[in-house]
Protein backbone atom coordinates (compact mmCIF):
# COMPACT_ATOMS: atom_id res chain seq x y z
CA UNK A 1 0.00 0.00 0.00
CA UNK A 2 1.36 3.79 -0.94
CA UNK A 3 0.17 5.34 2.11
CA UNK A 4 -1.70 8.53 2.05
CA UNK A 5 -0.66 10.22 -1.26
CA UNK A 6 -0.34 13.98 -1.62
CA UNK A 7 0.47 16.76 -3.79
CA UNK A 8 2.26 18.48 -4.61
CA UNK A 9 4.92 18.45 -2.01
CA UNK A 10 5.77 21.99 -1.62
CA UNK A 11 4.33 24.79 -3.22
CA UNK A 12 5.09 28.50 -3.33
CA UNK A 13 2.85 31.42 -4.50
CA UNK A 14 2.17 35.21 -4.19
CA UNK A 15 -0.26 36.41 -2.17
CA UNK A 16 -3.62 36.75 -3.46
CA UNK A 17 -3.39 33.52 -5.98
CA UNK A 18 -5.53 30.43 -5.90
CA UNK A 19 -3.74 27.37 -3.95
CA UNK A 20 -5.13 23.87 -4.32
CA UNK A 21 -3.71 21.19 -2.17
CA UNK A 22 -4.47 17.33 -3.30
CA UNK A 23 -4.75 14.12 -1.31
CA UNK A 24 -5.19 10.72 -2.17
CA UNK A 25 -6.44 8.71 0.71
CA UNK A 26 -5.85 4.97 1.56
CA UNK A 27 -8.04 2.55 -0.16
CA UNK A 28 -10.73 1.66 2.22
CA UNK A 29 -10.20 4.46 4.75
CA UNK A 30 -13.77 5.95 5.06
CA UNK A 31 -12.36 9.06 7.06
CA UNK A 32 -10.46 12.00 6.02
CA UNK A 33 -8.65 14.46 7.58
CA UNK A 34 -7.04 17.93 6.83
CA UNK A 35 -4.82 19.46 9.15
CA UNK A 36 -2.48 22.51 8.85
CA UNK A 37 0.65 22.67 10.92
CA UNK A 38 2.33 25.85 12.44
CA UNK A 39 4.97 26.57 14.78
CA UNK A 40 2.61 29.22 16.58
CA UNK A 41 -0.69 26.87 16.56
CA UNK A 42 0.42 23.57 16.54
CA UNK A 43 -1.56 21.06 14.47
CA UNK A 44 -5.26 21.79 13.90
CA UNK A 45 -7.83 20.25 12.53
CA UNK A 46 -9.65 22.24 9.84
CA UNK A 47 -12.08 19.55 8.38
CA UNK A 48 -12.72 15.67 7.56
CA UNK A 49 -14.68 13.56 5.85
CA UNK A 50 -16.89 10.39 6.61
CA UNK A 51 -17.85 8.39 3.69
CA UNK A 52 -17.04 11.68 0.97
CA UNK A 53 -19.36 13.63 3.18
CA UNK A 54 -18.09 16.50 5.35
CA UNK A 55 -18.62 16.03 9.12
CA UNK A 56 -16.53 18.92 10.62
CA UNK A 57 -15.50 21.77 9.15
CA UNK A 58 -15.37 24.03 12.32
CA UNK A 59 -11.55 24.21 12.07
CA UNK A 60 -11.55 26.02 9.23
CA UNK A 61 -9.83 29.45 9.19
CA UNK A 62 -12.36 31.43 6.80
CA UNK A 63 -14.18 31.64 3.58
CA UNK A 64 -11.28 31.31 1.39
CA UNK A 65 -10.94 27.85 2.74
CA UNK A 66 -12.55 25.00 0.98
CA UNK A 67 -12.82 21.13 0.61
CA UNK A 68 -14.05 18.78 -1.33
CA UNK A 69 -14.20 14.94 -1.59
CA UNK A 70 -16.01 14.23 -4.92
CA UNK A 71 -14.66 10.52 -4.25
CA UNK A 72 -13.85 8.18 -1.80
CA UNK A 73 -9.58 8.60 -3.45
CA UNK A 74 -9.41 12.18 -3.68
CA UNK A 75 -10.02 14.84 -1.53
CA UNK A 76 -8.96 18.83 -2.11
CA UNK A 77 -8.28 21.60 -0.09
CA UNK A 78 -8.32 24.96 -1.68
CA UNK A 79 -7.13 28.66 -0.63
CA UNK A 80 -8.58 31.43 -2.81
CA UNK A 81 -7.71 34.27 -2.16
CA UNK A 82 -4.06 32.89 -0.15
CA UNK A 83 -2.38 34.94 1.75
CA UNK A 84 0.77 35.02 3.92
CA UNK A 85 -0.28 33.87 7.33
CA UNK A 86 -1.70 30.90 5.46
CA UNK A 87 1.79 29.88 5.21
CA UNK A 88 2.10 25.96 6.62
CA UNK A 89 2.50 22.44 6.35
CA UNK A 90 -0.88 21.00 5.37
CA UNK A 91 -1.59 17.73 6.29
CA UNK A 92 -4.06 14.90 4.85
CA UNK A 93 -4.72 11.90 6.88
CA UNK A 94 -7.15 8.76 6.25
CA UNK A 95 -8.23 6.18 8.62
CA UNK A 96 -10.57 3.04 9.17
CA UNK A 97 -12.07 4.23 12.42
CA UNK A 98 -9.59 5.32 14.91
CA UNK A 99 -5.69 5.16 14.07
CA UNK A 100 -4.92 7.94 11.35
CA UNK A 101 -2.52 8.12 8.73
CA UNK A 102 -1.08 10.37 7.48
CA UNK A 103 0.45 11.73 4.47
CA UNK A 104 3.51 13.86 4.19
CA UNK A 105 2.61 17.03 4.26
CA UNK A 106 2.42 20.11 1.95
CA UNK A 107 5.19 22.80 2.73
CA UNK A 108 2.80 25.85 1.31
CA UNK A 109 4.78 29.17 1.50
CA UNK A 110 2.66 32.53 0.06
CA UNK A 111 4.46 35.38 -0.50
CA UNK B 1 -7.81 24.88 20.48
CA UNK B 2 -5.36 22.12 22.04
CA UNK B 3 -7.08 19.52 24.23
CA UNK B 4 -3.75 17.94 25.34
CA UNK B 5 -0.80 19.56 26.83
CA UNK B 6 2.57 17.53 26.82
CA UNK B 7 5.40 18.15 29.25
CA UNK B 8 8.34 18.99 28.75
CA UNK B 9 8.26 20.86 25.11
CA UNK B 10 11.47 19.44 24.55
CA UNK B 11 13.80 16.95 26.21
CA UNK B 12 17.46 15.76 25.25
CA UNK B 13 19.03 12.46 26.75
CA UNK B 14 22.18 10.74 26.03
CA UNK B 15 21.58 7.41 24.06
CA UNK B 16 20.21 3.72 25.85
CA UNK B 17 18.78 6.47 28.64
CA UNK B 18 14.89 5.77 28.66
CA UNK B 19 12.69 9.06 28.12
CA UNK B 20 9.59 10.03 29.45
CA UNK B 21 6.88 12.60 28.33
CA UNK B 22 3.82 13.67 29.76
CA UNK B 23 0.33 14.41 28.46
CA UNK B 24 -2.98 16.65 30.60
CA UNK B 25 -5.84 16.66 29.07
CA UNK B 26 -9.40 18.15 29.81
CA UNK B 27 -12.51 16.30 29.08
CA UNK B 28 -13.41 12.93 29.21
CA UNK B 29 -12.10 10.41 26.57
CA UNK B 30 -12.63 7.14 24.44
CA UNK B 31 -8.80 6.73 23.94
CA UNK B 32 -5.40 8.60 23.82
CA UNK B 33 -3.10 7.95 20.92
CA UNK B 34 0.70 8.83 21.24
CA UNK B 35 2.19 10.03 17.52
CA UNK B 36 5.75 10.53 16.62
CA UNK B 37 7.36 12.75 13.70
CA UNK B 38 9.99 13.26 12.39
CA UNK B 39 11.76 16.33 10.89
CA UNK B 40 9.78 17.53 8.18
CA UNK B 41 7.57 14.51 7.57
CA UNK B 42 3.84 13.25 8.74
CA UNK B 43 2.76 11.78 11.45
CA UNK B 44 3.39 7.88 12.55
CA UNK B 45 0.32 6.50 14.94
CA UNK B 46 2.91 4.50 17.43
CA UNK B 47 -0.32 2.98 20.22
CA UNK B 48 -3.45 3.82 21.27
CA UNK B 49 -4.87 3.31 24.84
CA UNK B 50 -8.51 2.77 26.00
CA UNK B 51 -10.09 4.85 28.22
CA UNK B 52 -10.82 1.68 30.51
CA UNK B 53 -6.83 1.13 30.35
CA UNK B 54 -4.31 1.76 32.67
CA UNK B 55 -1.49 0.67 30.66
CA UNK B 56 -0.15 -0.77 27.47
CA UNK B 57 2.99 -1.56 25.97
CA UNK B 58 4.39 -2.40 22.76
CA UNK B 59 8.28 -3.08 22.40
CA UNK B 60 10.47 -0.32 23.73
CA UNK B 61 7.01 1.58 24.38
CA UNK B 62 5.28 1.83 27.59
CA UNK B 63 2.11 4.11 27.87
CA UNK B 64 -0.17 4.38 31.08
CA UNK B 65 -3.29 6.59 31.04
CA UNK B 66 -4.93 8.07 34.32
CA UNK B 67 -8.66 8.76 33.76
CA UNK B 68 -9.01 10.44 37.28
CA UNK B 69 -5.86 13.05 36.54
CA UNK B 70 -6.79 13.19 32.85
CA UNK B 71 -3.29 12.59 32.36
CA UNK B 72 -0.95 9.86 30.47
CA UNK B 73 2.45 9.27 30.03
CA UNK B 74 4.83 7.84 27.35
CA UNK B 75 7.61 5.82 28.24
CA UNK B 76 10.91 4.73 25.76
CA UNK B 77 13.31 2.39 27.05
CA UNK B 78 17.15 2.28 26.02
CA UNK B 79 16.47 5.29 23.73
CA UNK B 80 18.35 5.11 20.53
CA UNK B 81 19.56 8.13 17.72
CA UNK B 82 16.65 6.71 15.28
CA UNK B 83 14.10 7.88 18.52
CA UNK B 84 14.77 11.57 17.68
CA UNK B 85 11.61 12.95 17.13
CA UNK B 86 8.10 14.63 17.89
CA UNK B 87 5.91 13.07 20.27
CA UNK B 88 2.42 13.92 19.92
CA UNK B 89 -0.10 12.68 22.37
CA UNK B 90 -4.01 12.79 20.82
CA UNK B 91 -7.60 12.45 22.83
CA UNK B 92 -10.53 11.14 20.79
CA UNK B 93 -13.69 12.09 22.86
CA UNK B 94 -15.57 10.39 20.09
CA UNK B 95 -16.65 11.06 16.42
CA UNK B 96 -13.55 9.73 15.49
CA UNK B 97 -11.99 13.30 15.38
CA UNK B 98 -8.34 13.87 17.20
CA UNK B 99 -7.08 16.82 19.13
CA UNK B 100 -3.47 16.94 19.18
CA UNK B 101 -1.27 18.54 21.76
CA UNK B 102 1.87 21.00 21.27
CA UNK B 103 4.13 17.80 21.23
CA UNK B 104 7.52 17.15 22.89
CA UNK B 105 10.83 17.28 20.75
CA UNK B 106 13.53 14.83 21.75
CA UNK B 107 16.51 14.54 21.28
CA UNK B 108 18.82 11.39 21.58
CA UNK B 109 22.69 12.37 21.88
CA UNK B 110 25.21 9.37 20.74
Amino acid sequence: DAGVIQSPRHEVTEMGQEVTLRCKPISGHDYLFWYRQTMMRGLELLIYFNNNVPIDDSGMPEDRFSAKMPNASFSTLKIQPSEPRDSAVYFCASSPGETQYFGPGTRLLVL
Amino acid sequence: SQQGEEDPQALSIQEGENATMNCSYKTSINNLQWYRQNSGRGLVHLILIRSNEREKHSGRLRVTLDTSKKSSSLLITASRAADTASYFCATDSGAQKLVFGQGTRLTINP
